[in-house]
């Protein structure tokens, strides 16, 4: 039982690539998120998925897609990289509506933009 | 809008000491609040979360309180331990018992030394 896996773990782009980072749990749990860390910022909220077939923007969208593939999988798609997208990006899961309260993270992607 | 503000860090201290990270909140109707850790190279796991006012969340010996009045939920242990040092983030959801759309404050670093 993996939990959530974020592939990859490092990446390194120059101004104007695209790219697509994965994400994908095992825990069967219906919402997932993509969150941006930055330093002295916490973590903020990129897009999220409620459910299957959903999404939605959180507080910072632009630069960004999402694509919910199926209930595994959630990925963040960057189509023209910008050195302000330099950040450490995490995937999370949650199971809202069944009394369970917890968002389980992956091990989070470090994204360098040159 | 919603926000979480916690003390500036790093936060040193020599082991067994005792600890307390402040959290305060600004939320509209009865959010609820989570205490989350960040091991060095890892994701978010959740340590403590509390739903309602007056609620104490307590787990691996740390403790916070759901203080509505002071719209305040601090962390804390009575005696750390080397293990402890990592990030701690206190967040909060706008939905009563719910963990969705987190709002996170900017992180504490605490380091704790033999």
């Amino acid at each position: 039982n993996a939990g959530v896996t974020q592939t990859p773990k490092f990446q390194v782009l120059k101004t104007g690539q695209s790219m697509t980072l994965q994400c994908a749990q095992d825990m069967n749990h219906n919402s997932m998120y993509w969150y941006r860390q930055d330093p002295g910022m916490g973590l903020r909220l990129i897009y999220y998925s409620a459910s299957e077939g959903t999404t939605d923007k959180g507080e910072v969208p632009n630069g960004y897609n999402v694509s919910r593939l199926n209930k595994r999988e959630f990925s963040l798609r960057l189509e023209s990289a910008a050195p302000s997208q330099t950040s450490v990006y995490f995937c999370a899961a949650l199971e809202f509506g069944t009394g369970l309260y917890e968002q389980y993270f992956g091990p989070g992607t470090r994204l360098t933009v040159t | 809008g919603n926000s979480v503000t916690q003390m500036e860090g790093p936060v040193t201290l020599s082991e067994e000491a005792f600890l307390t990270i402040n959290c305060t909140y600004t939320a509209t109707g009865y959010p609820s609040l989570f205490w989350y850790v960040q091991y060095p190279g890892e994701g978010l796991q959740l340590l403590l979360k509390a739903t309602k006012a007056d609620d104490k969340g307590s787990n691996k010996g740390f403790e916070a309180t759901y203080r509505k009045e002071t719209t305040s939920f601090h962390l804390e242990k009575g005696s750390v331990q080397v293990s402890d040092s990592a990030v701690y983030f206190c967040a909060l959801s706008p939905f009563t018992g719910g963990g969705n759309k987190l709002t996170f404050g900017t992180g504490t670093q605490l380091k704790v030394e033999l």
